[in-house]
């Protein structure tokens, strides 16, 4: 199986900075890679897929990279409606895993 | 708009049996990928088991081979999760998930709002 591990596992920050959240894949994902964000009894959201590419109505303030192994999600001018769990995924391969998570606070 | 609704969570005894639905709205069901995708109590998401278009190639997590049964009904807009001989661990809200619209797995966008399964004596 492939592990996604999350770094950090929680950090906080204010509103307006610049937030970045690392993933990394056990083994090469190629561009295989997904961001979920999760606010506290609410359905997890559907952020970025193949690794930097927007899903429709998100927001531009996020973005993604990364390729193979190692990946990003960075948040620039973080907005109070942003405060929440961040959720990485890998769909390269069977079975389907997720990060831990990386809870973002505010500070 | 797509719209996904899971039913059928509530609280079962260890060892019993339980049949998620969830209902599609809002899209071309028969066209996605489907994943059933759970969350324990202040845990992280777990996938547990996705289904192809037509029902012809279904996948799971090792640890619910043989325990759960993953099936839709693309005549009824459809999904489901037959989860038998439960065990405590298997407590968690589940998530209805549509995956992508080719033929390979994809990512998924859309979620259900989610079902609490309890087990417990």
């Amino acid at each position: 199986d492939i592990q996604m591990t999350q770094s950090p596992s929680s950090l906080s920050a204010s509103v307006g900075d610049r937030v970045t959240i690392t993933c990394r894949a056990s083994q090469d994902i190629k561009q295989y890679l997904a961001w979920f964000q999760q606010k506290p009894g609410k359905a997890p959201k559907s952020l970025i897929y193949l690794a930097s590419s927007l899903q429709s109505g998100v927001p531009s303030r996020f973005s993604g990279s990364g390729f193979g192994t190692d990946f990003t999600l960075t948040i620039i001018s973080l907005q109070p409606e942003d405060f929440a769990t961040y959720y990485c995924q890998q769909y390269y391969s069977y079975p389907l895993t997720f990060g831990g998570g990386t809870r973002v606070e505010i500070e | 708009e797509v719209q996904l609704v899971e039913s059928g969570g509530g609280l079962v005894q260890p060892g019993g049996s339980l049949r998620l639905s969830c209902a599609v709205s809002g899209f071309t069901f028969s066209n996605y990928w489907m994943n059933w995708v759970r969350q324990a109590p202040g845990k992280g998401l777990e996938w547990v088991a996705n289904i192809k278009q037509d029902g012809s190639e279904k996948h799971y997590v090792d640890f619910v081979k043989g325990q759960f049964t993953i099936s839709r009904d693309n005549a009824k807009n459809s999904l489901y999760l037959q989860m038998n001989s439960l065990r405590v661990e298997d407590t968690a809200v589940y998530y209805c998930v549509r995956g992508s619209n080719a033929r390979n797995v994809g990512p998924f966008d859309s979620w259900g709002q989610g079902t609490l399964v309890t087990v417990s004596s």
